[in-house]
């Protein structure tokens, strides 16, 4: 079955610090790839994504992801953390092959940034 | 450009009603997709539309269903509620279904069923 992994349910950083945000995935063939986040009481808000090409990219606020094809990860990362950047953090795959392929999605990582 | 719009925001029903929520996409976007947000499931696609028609269909009982409209905007049903059913659902939109298209998603409906 194909399946996002997000480990860890609360990751905790101290402002300043850098983040990351872990995500593995288990799909047949290369999947795109998608980070967003959610603000209390919003909805998602696209991030960044991996479509082919670099492995290192770079999407809003100053967040970045690392596509390891041989890991099968998309961690999400960031330099300095920001309090304002306490949300909770969803990684999604779109696997290729079909153009019915559904996006599956992680399920969560609270990111939790302390002054 | 406005972003996707959903209505209503809040809404509470008994167990065996049925309930309507609407989405209105970003202008120019034609694909729309629902998701079911709940603490234990996480979120779980519903379908996703495009042009009228429903391309893709995830793994819910048939008294949920969907349909899109000429101008995009979308809504979704759902007959019978159950307790289960209580959720946060949203909507998302995206120019077209090409699979690298990130979606705009909308604030969501939250579905309180007693």
């Amino acid at each position: 079955a194909q399946s996002v992994a997000q480990p860890e349910d609360q990751v905790n950083v101290a402002e300043g610090n850098p983040l990351t945000v872990k995500c593995t995935y288990s799909v047949s063939g290369n999947p795109y790839l998608f980070w967003y986040v959610q603000y209390p009481n919003r909805g998602l808000q696209f991030l960044l994504k991996y479509i082919t090409g670099d492995n290192l990219v770079k999407g809003s606020y100053g967040f970045e992801a690392e596509f390891n094809k041989s890991q099968t990860s998309f961690h999400l990362k960031k330099p300095s953390a920001l309090v304002s950047d306490s949300a909770l953090y969803f990684c999604a795959v779109r696997p290729l092959g079909s153009s019915a392929s559904k996006i599956i999605f992680g399920s969560g990582t609270r990111l939790s940034i302390r002054p | 450009k406005a972003g996707v719009t959903q209505t209503p925001r809040y809404l509470i029903k008994t167990r065996g009603q049925q309930v309507t929520l609407s989405c209105s996409p970003i202008s120019g976007h034609r694909s729309v997709s629902w998701y079911q947000q709940t603490p234990g499931q996480g979120l779980q696609f519903l379908f996703e539309y495009f042009s009228e028609t429903q391309r893709n269909k995830g793994n819910f009982p048939g008294r949920f269903s969907g349909r899109q409209f000429s101008n995009s905007r979308s809504e979704m049903n759902v007959s019978t509620l159950e307790l289960g059913d209580s959720a946060l659902y949203l909507c998302a939109s995206s120019w077209d279904t090409a699979l690298f298209n990130e979606q705009f998603f909308g604030p969501g409906t939250r579905l309180t069923v007693l």
